[in-house]
């Protein structure tokens, strides 16, 4: 069956360290994968999309890699800062089997703790 | 621009009851969705529209129809509320398939 595993449902860091997040998937050939944030009582707001042959992506602070043997993404937030307490979801399609809409995982809480 | 935008914002229905939550968005995007999220879970397609007069179902469609009349609009029509439907659903745009989506700020919806 397909799975979207998003490594724990909470995650705690120390602010000014780097968070690192998981998004593992089983039976999906996505083209692309998706990360978003979302804070609570709010809709999520697109961060990065990373292609499947590309290895890595950057925007400020944060980094997205991709390993499509592994079936995993990692996102990274460096010089983590309380502000970036939210809630961060993985999306993916599954293009190879001819499903161009995004499943979500159920997300990672992220706190950043002063 | 006001990007993707949700009537009503809260909502409480008697099982039975019907209701259509309203979609636009202002970035003539031809790609529409709808979304529910329950606690604790991911978010779950409904349905979704690749441009005007074209719908089509995703994960969860039971219980629910929309319609796409125009670039802007996608309503979602929810028949003979179940508590089943208690969520908050979420509408979103995109300009196509791959690219990122919008969402808005979403309708939370109990149902008694």
């Amino acid at each position: 069956s397909q799975k979207i595993e998003q490594n724990s449902e909470a995650l705690n860091i120390q602010e000014g360290k780097t968070a690192t997040l998981t998004c593992n998937y089983t039976n999906y050939s996505p083209a692309y994968l998706q990360w978003y944030r979302q804070d609570p009582g709010r809709g999520p707001v697109f961060l990065l999309l990373i292609r499947e042959n590309e290895k890595e992506k950057r925007k400020e602070r944060l980094k997205v890699t991709f390993d499509t043997t592994l079936k995993q993404s990692l996102f990274h937030i460096t010089a983590s800062q309380p502000a970036d307490s939210a809630t961060y979801l993985c999306a993916l399609d599954d293009s190879g089997a001819g499903s161009y809409q995004l499943t979500f995982g159920k997300g990672t809480k992220l706190s950043v703790i002063p | 621009n006001a990007g993707v935008t949700q009537t009503p914002k809260f909502r409480i229905l008697k099982i039975g009851q019907s209701m259509t939550l309203q979609c636009t968005q202002d970035m003539n995007h031809n790609y529409m969705y709808w979304y529910r999220q329950d606690p604790g879970m991911g978010l779950k397609l409904i349905y979704y529209s690749v441009g005007a007069g074209i719908t089509d179902k995703g994960e969860v469609p039971n219980g629910y129809n929309v319609s796409r009349s125009t670039t802007e609009d996608f309503p979602l029509r929810l028949e003979l509320a179940a508590p089943s439907q208690t969520s908050v659903y979420f509408c979103a745009s995109s300009y196509s398939r791959g690219n990122e989506q919008f969402f808005g700020p979403g309708t939370r919806l109990t149902v008694l």
